[in-house]
């Protein structure tokens, strides 16, 4: 079975530019989210779709950040401008969704500095 | 206070120990899972637990909903498992986000 993809990897931009990171979640994945792991911390929610829709939202920066997923498959997570303290992994991860989160599974990340 | 506490933080192990490493919280949950994190490396879910114990090779997974207490096992240890071990709780609920704990760093040296 095919795990979480996301791209790129790594990336390095300067403060004040923008950033786009993608994902597409294990199929059948009803629910995707994406979290921030600064350096040394855990991983943050910063979104939680359930198919198109948005369930939880509440610590994504949204005048800088913003995030969609069209037709309820892949996501793109964007960040226009870049801050210093932007610099951390970019999670993507997914899940059968209900209750319990069932099959929850990560991808690699994508590791962002800014700089 | 954290709502999810590990402990040790940080733990080096000859090859071949037995290792434990232990996760409580503080909040309702209908699910842990134990994670596991390479240096570099991406997430990987070692096991979602509801009630009693699941085994997975080396790694035993065991809970105690009455006590909020959880615990991982690795028996007969090897260097490849050196490694940041993270317990997060699903509290459930519509926002199935999980709260972590600040996970555990596993040295296993030969």
């Amino acid at each position: 079975e095919a795990g979480v993809a996301q791209s790129p990897r790594y990336k390095i931009i300067e403060k004040r530019q923008s950033v786009a990171f993608w994902c597409n979640p294990i199929s059948g994945h009803a629910t995707l989210y994406w979290y921030q792991q600064i350096l040394g911390q855990g991983p943050k929610l910063l979104i939680q779709f359930q198919n198109n829709g948005v369930v939880d939202d509440s610590q994504l920066p949204k005048d800088r950040f913003s995030a969609e997923r069209l037709k309820g498959v892949d996501s793109t997570l964007k960040i226009q401008p870049a801050k210093l303290e932007d610099s951390a992994v970019y999670l993507c991860a997914s899940s059968f969704g209900g209750d319990r989160g069932y099959g929850y599974t990560f991808g690699s990340g994508t590791r962002l500095t800014v700089v | 206070k954290n709502e999810v506490e590990q402990s040790p933080q940080n733990l080096t192990a000859q090859e071949g120990e037995f290792i434990t490493i232990n996760c409580s919280y503080s909040v309702g949950i209908s699910a842990l899972h134990w994670l596991q994190q390479h240096p570099g490396g991406g997430i990987v879910s070692l096991f979602m637990l509801s009630s009693g114990k699941k085994k997975h090779g080396r790694l035993i997974a065991t809970i105690n909903i009455q006590e909020k207490h959880s615990s991982l096992h690795i028996t007969a240890s090897h260097p490849r498992d050196s490694a940041v071990y993270i317990c997060a709780v699903s509290p459930g609920g519509a926002t199935n986000k999980l709260i972590f704990g600040t996970g555990t760093l596993l040295a296993v040296q030969p």
